[in-house]
């Protein structure tokens, strides 16, 4: 199965824009890039998905480079409630499965 | 308000006592999953559903079982619970789309087998 890389820690101020990077050079032509945040005490929460083109909800954007062997989640204004660890990871085309990594946690300053 | 309910959120139980941990989504999702997380470990598939009577182990099989006999539910059973078994369980589901959607999480069960 296709593997993930992130870092462990990152830390950002209230208010900042803040870049997660995740490495993902095995990646096959047909799997989706998902992000997923997971809170303290409570389940992942869906963030953001994308195949090969720059994707933008309500909550990200996300960056995938040409080559699709990276990508980056974008949050625009970091807030105390973005504290959470995030995770890279890809949903597989054939079996629509999910691969989770060890992610990165996030802390957010005042 | 669409949403995946786990129950119960918490268990403590007795070695070799059958339990089952609920799952229902109202989302008409075909694929259905349970995952188990552990400190250190993250988050692994136990099983996962693409439809009714459809399952197939994930990761970390062993010691679990589930049955998808409608679409709306998928219950984690534990024949024989043992103390490795204690652990947060999340279960999730999404539509079938060839890794197009996004999965919804339930909010978890931690059970603690003594």
């Amino acid at each position: 199965d296709a593997k993930t890389t992130q870092p462990n820690s990152m830390e950002s101020n209230e208010e900042e824009p803040v870049h997660l990077p995740c490495n993902h050079s095995t990646i096959s032509g047909t799997d989706y890039i998902h992000w997923y945040r997971q809170l303290p005490s409570q389940g992942p929460e869906y963030v953001i998905h994308g195949l090969t083109s720059n994707v933008n909800n309500r909550m990200a954007s996300l960056a995938i480079a040409e080559d699709r062997k990276s990508s980056t989640l974008i949050l625009h204004r970091a807030t105390l409630r973005d504290a959470a660890v995030y995770y890279c990871i890809f949903r597989s085309y054939n079996t629509d499965k999910l691969i989770f990594g060890t992610g990165t946690r996030l802390q957010v300053f005042p | 308000e669409a949403q995946v309910t786990q129950n119960p959120r918490y268990l403590i139980t007795v070695t070799g006592k059958k339990l089952t941990v609920t799952c229902s989504q109202n989302m008409n999702h075909e694929y259905m999953s349970w995952y188990r997380q552990d400190p250190g470990l993250g988050l692994r598939q136990i099983y996962y559903s693409m439809n009714v009577e459809v399952t197939d182990k994930g990761d970390v099989p062993e010691g679990y079982k589930v049955s998808r006999k409608e679409k709306r539910n998928f219950p984690l059973i534990l024949e024989s619970p043992s103390p490795n078994q204690t652990s947060l369980y999340f279960c999730a589901s999404s539509l079938l789309n060839h890794g197009g959607s996004g999965y919804t999480f339930g909010s978890g069960t931690r059970l603690t087998v003594v």
